[in-house]
């Protein structure tokens, strides 16, 4: 299995639907990220966790939510998709220092329609 | 805002040319990261600098951190098809200690 699982790998949706992208992790690692990664643009930082009860903002988070559910769980909602949240969406973790390298998940390409 | 600038933006070589690829910033960072994504996976670790003026071998590829810690170069010596990717420089640092992506170079080899 690998150390980072994101589900769905594909997803196409409704302008307007709400939609939630789960991540989970084997690593026993505390942090974990959400980026978007859009062409020309790179992998940008929309919420990091650095446990169960830190929540924050990235660069990017309008329009996003995420929950904590466990150390291992780590989900992203949008709450009403709109087209230009059209994207790749990736989930990764570190350890507590950060400062070692992320392990990231296959990603999600999500469509919105 | 630490930013992250790795040029060329694209490279397209033939099997067996070497390659620089750069990484430069005007901030300092703690460490600093290489990535390569291969498509629809998501970026994997190559390496980690930490001391300015480190170079790190893998392979036939070698990584250098500046002296000041503002910038990285990865060379790659007799290119393969399977080097083909998107390498991803990321700096390590700042207040909340989180990674800063640069944009990447997407290098392709051809046969």
């Amino acid at each position: 299995d690998a150390d980072v699982t994101q589900t769905p790998r594909n997803r196409i949706t409704k302008t307007g639907k709400r939609i939630m992208l789960e991540c989970s992790q084997t690593k026993g690692h505390d942090r974990m990220y959400w980026y978007r990664q859009d062409p020309g643009l790179g992998l940008r930082l929309i919420y990091y966790s650095f446990d169960v009860k830190d929540i924050n903002k990235g660069e990017i988070s309008d329009g996003y939510s995420v929950s904590r559910q466990a150390q291992a769980k780590f989900s992203l909602s949008l709450e009403s998709a709109i087209p230009n949240q059209t994207a790749l969406y990736f989930c990764a973790t570190s350890d507590s220092t950060g400062s070692y390298g992320y392990t990231f998940g296959s990603g999600t390409r999500l469509t919105v329609v | 805002t630490q930013l992250l600038e790795q040029s060329p933006q694209f490279l397209s070589i033939q099997e067996g040319e070497n390659l620089t690829v750069y990484c430069n910033s005007s901030s300092v960072f703690s460490s600093l990261q290489w990535y390569r994504q291969e498509p629809g996976e998501g970026p994997v670790l190559l390496v980690t600098v930490v001391t300015g003026g480190e170079v790190k071998k893998l392979k036939r590829l070698t990584f250098q951190f500046g002296d000041a810690r503002k910038d990285s170069s990865l060379h790659i010596t007799a290119a393969q098809t399977g080097d083909t990717g998107l390498y991803l420089c990321a700096g390590f640092g700042g207040s909340n200690y989180k990674l800063t992506f640069g944009k990447g170079t997407l290098l392709t080899v051809n046969p």
